[in-house]
């Protein structure tokens, strides 16, 4: 089984640019999550998507940060624009259902560098 | 805010020995996970553990949880340097969809 796939791994920006972060969750699963990790810090929940609805963004700074999930498989995150403290690795995790007590499956994750 | 917190935030050991690591949360949850992270495999799920469960296995893992304490702590037994990793512990609180909260971390290294 093919696990969560995200592009691109790397990536360098200066502040104020913009930036994409894909995901492609594992098949068949309807809930995928969105997770900023700073550097020596647990993930921290950005956005739920569930299908193509969003079930939980509130920790998701909205006046920068935005998500879809529009035909309820892939996802893309955009950060517009970026600040130094948006540097962090980006992870992507899907799971099979909401509510039960599934684990997730993590995506490698994407670094960003913001300069 | 983080929801659970890890004790110790780094831990070394020697190939062969046992590391535990703690977790300590806040609000009353449904159940808890423990995940590994090294830069070879990401994060990865190792052992769930309900809220009315007191002690889990899995090969050489032991988790063990005391909601009236708020706390939990894993055991890798006979460590390998393969363990060397990232630990951490992550919550999913009652009603909370499958929404989980991630510690701090325990950063353990096993030295051959």
């Amino acid at each position: 089984e093919a696990g969560v796939a995200q592009s691109p791994r790397y990536k360098i920006i200066e502040k104020r640019q913009s930036v994409a972060f894909w995901c492609n969750p594992i098949s068949g699963h309807a809930t995928l999550y969105w997770y900023q990790q700073i550097l020596g810090q647990g993930p921290k929940l950005l956005i739920q998507f569930q299908n193509n609805g969003v079930v939980d963004d509130s920790q998701l700074p909205k006046d920068r940060f935005s998500a879809e999930r529009l035909k309820g498989v892939d996802s893309t995150l955009k950060i517009q624009p970026a600040k130094l403290e948006d540097s962090a690795v980006y992870l992507c995790a899907s799971s099979s259902h909401r509510g039960l007590k599934n684990e997730q499956f993590f995506g490698p994750g994407t670094r960003l560098t913001v300069l | 805010s983080q929801q659970g917190e890890e004790d110790p935030q780094a831990l070394s050991i020697q190939e062969g020995e046992n590391a535990t690591m703690n977790c300590s949360y806040k609000t009353s949850i449904n159940n808890l996970q423990w995940y590994r992270q090294n830069s070879g495999r990401g994060l990865v799920h190792l052992i769930l553990i309900r809220s009315n469960e007191r002690e889990k296995h899995s090969g050489r893992l032991r988790v063990t949880l005391d909601t009236s304490k708020k706390s939990s702590s894993l055991l890798i037994t006979a460590s390998r340097a393969a363990d060397t990793a990232s630990y951490f512990c992550a919550t999913k609180k009652e009603a909370a969809g499958n929404k989980l909260t991630f510690g701090g971390g325990t950063r353990v290294l096993v030295k051959p």
